[in-house]
């Protein structure tokens, strides 16, 4: 069964730890991205990669990182740096075909509460 | 960078009536407009796209309209359902970047 799958779909972090989402498909997908989505304002975009070994800030990259060692795998670290991370986290995943934007696939989403 | 606004917010509907809810975008250069509905707690889900070398796309009860000059495109609901109560996002995507900008959502109510 192909798709996007987040992990864990709860997870609660204390003051001053960082903490690691989640994100695998088998979709064969070369493109990942990481949205947060809060209330009334819609999917803002964190990172982004469109290849393995290299990946993009986006709007609201401050207080997160990431990597992308495999083609499958696009875990979202939330650092301490980020002081407001009680959110609903959001990976998607999507084909290329070169310059021509494609649709995005989205996981089911963690929810990530400050303790 | 490219900007999306998303209008109304909310949109309460009876069973039966038509609903629409609109964007406008920033960039000319988008060429690329999905729409997403995103019931409670789940995640988004695509229900149509359009490109911008067509004005207008259909698929059942859904329909979406693109007006480039004017730099807005538009969802309209036919013959809503309860089912159809979600919150549902606009998007745009410029050519070159796989990146999506996506509006502030709308929650249509249908009742």
């Amino acid at each position: 069964d192909g798709g996007i799958t987040q992990s864990p779909k709860y997870l609660f972090r204390k003051e001053g730890q960082n903490v690691t989402l989640s994100c695998e498909q088998n979709l064969n997908h070369d493109a990942m991205y990481w949205y947060r989505q809060d209330p009334g304002q819609g999917l803002r975009l964190i990172y982004y990669s469109q290849i393995v070994n290299d990946f993009q800030k986006g709007d609201i990259a401050e207080g997160y990182s990431v990597s992308r060692e495999k083609k499958e795998s696009f875990p979202l670290t939330v650092t301490s740096a980020q002081k407001n991370p009680t959110a609903f986290y959001l990976c998607a995943s999507s084909t290329r075909q070169g310059a021509i934007p494609q649709p995005q696939h989205f996981g089911d989403g963690t929810r990530l509460s400050i303790l | 960078g490219e900007n999306v606004e998303q209008h109304p917010s909310t949109l309460s509907v009876q069973e039966g009536d038509s609903a629409v809810i609109k964007c406008t975008y920033s960039d000319s250069a988008s060429n690329y407009f999905p729409w997403y509905k995103q019931e409670l707690g789940k995640r988004p889900q695509l229900i149509i796209d359009i490109r911008s070398n067509v004005g207008e796309k259909k698929d059942q009860r859904i329909a979406v309209t693109l007006n480039k000059t004017a730099k807005h495109f538009s969802l309209h609901i036919t013959e809503t359902q309860p089912e159809d109560s979600a919150v549902y996002f606009c998007a745009a995507s410029i050519p070159g970047y796989s990146t999506l900008t996506f509006g502030k959502g709308t929650m249509l109510l249908v009742s």
